[in-house]
């Protein structure tokens, strides 16, 4: 199946300090989306990106889509204790009907 | 809206055992996915239906697994024999079309012995 590289794979960080993960894909995407999972829950939907050099903000997370459609990076500014968990891209290629989710990034705040 | 329903929550049984994993997918959503996440495989989509119809079972590990959505509301997937290494989460997703926002259950932890 298809190969959704995702890094970093696991990050620590001291609360406050800024955390980012970056999603590639080896092929043209549709669209993208983020997803988010509590420790001991379910991933949840963030934001789903859809143009070339698209980027968004929620509050402190900040979302970009890369301009060739092949890559994507979520960055937080200031993290807080309540951004523990797993970050997922979520890769829906040209063509395709269904997502392929990434390997995810693991977020641990130190506070 | 309750959301996607998943039954049960958490199951143990015992190895050769058949397990029956339950789903209700949100009203009004058309595609309905089954995933399955472990530490070392990460979540893996295993079958998808859109309109009560399979379209790719594609990630369905062998026959020991099977799927069935007999009408819009209700999923479920079946694992006969069981084995150890089926132990994992499993999580059902819906979305209001393909390649939509993908709503997730709780899912079910499976523990196989």
């Amino acid at each position: 199946g298809q190969q959704v590289m995702q890094i970093p794979q696991y990050q620590h960080v001291q609360e406050g300090e800024d955390f980012t993960t970056y999603c590639n894909s080896s092929t043209t995407l549709s669209n993208i989306q983020w997803y988010k999972q509590r420790p001991g829950g379910h991933p949840v939907f963030l934001i789903q990106l859809v143009k070339s050099g698209e980027v968004k903000k929620q509050k402190r997370l900040t979302f970009q889509f890369g301009e060739a459609k092949k890559n994507s990076s979520l960055h937080i500014t200031a993290t807080q204790t309540t951004d523990v968990g797993t970050y997922f891209c979520a890769e829906l290629i040209v063509g395709a009907n269904n997502l392929f989710f990434g390997t995810g990034t693991r977020l641990t705040v130190i506070p | 809206d309750a959301g996607v329903i998943q039954s049960p929550r958490h199951e143990v049984t015992e190895m050769g055992q058949e397990v029956t994993l339950r789903c209700k997918p949100i009203s009004g959503h058309n595609s309905l996915f089954w995933y399955r996440q472990t530490m070392m495989r990460g979540l893996e989509l295993l079958i998808y239906f859109n309109n009560n119809v399979p379209i790719d079972d594609s990630g369905m590990p062998e026959d020991r697994f099977s799927a069935k959505m007999p009408n819009a509301s209700f999923s479920t997937l079946k694992i006969q024999p069981s084995e150890p290494r089926d132990s994992a989460v499993y999580f059902c997703a819906s979305s209001l079309q393909l390649g939509g926002e993908a709503f997730f259950g709780q899912g079910t932890r499976l523990t196989v012995v």
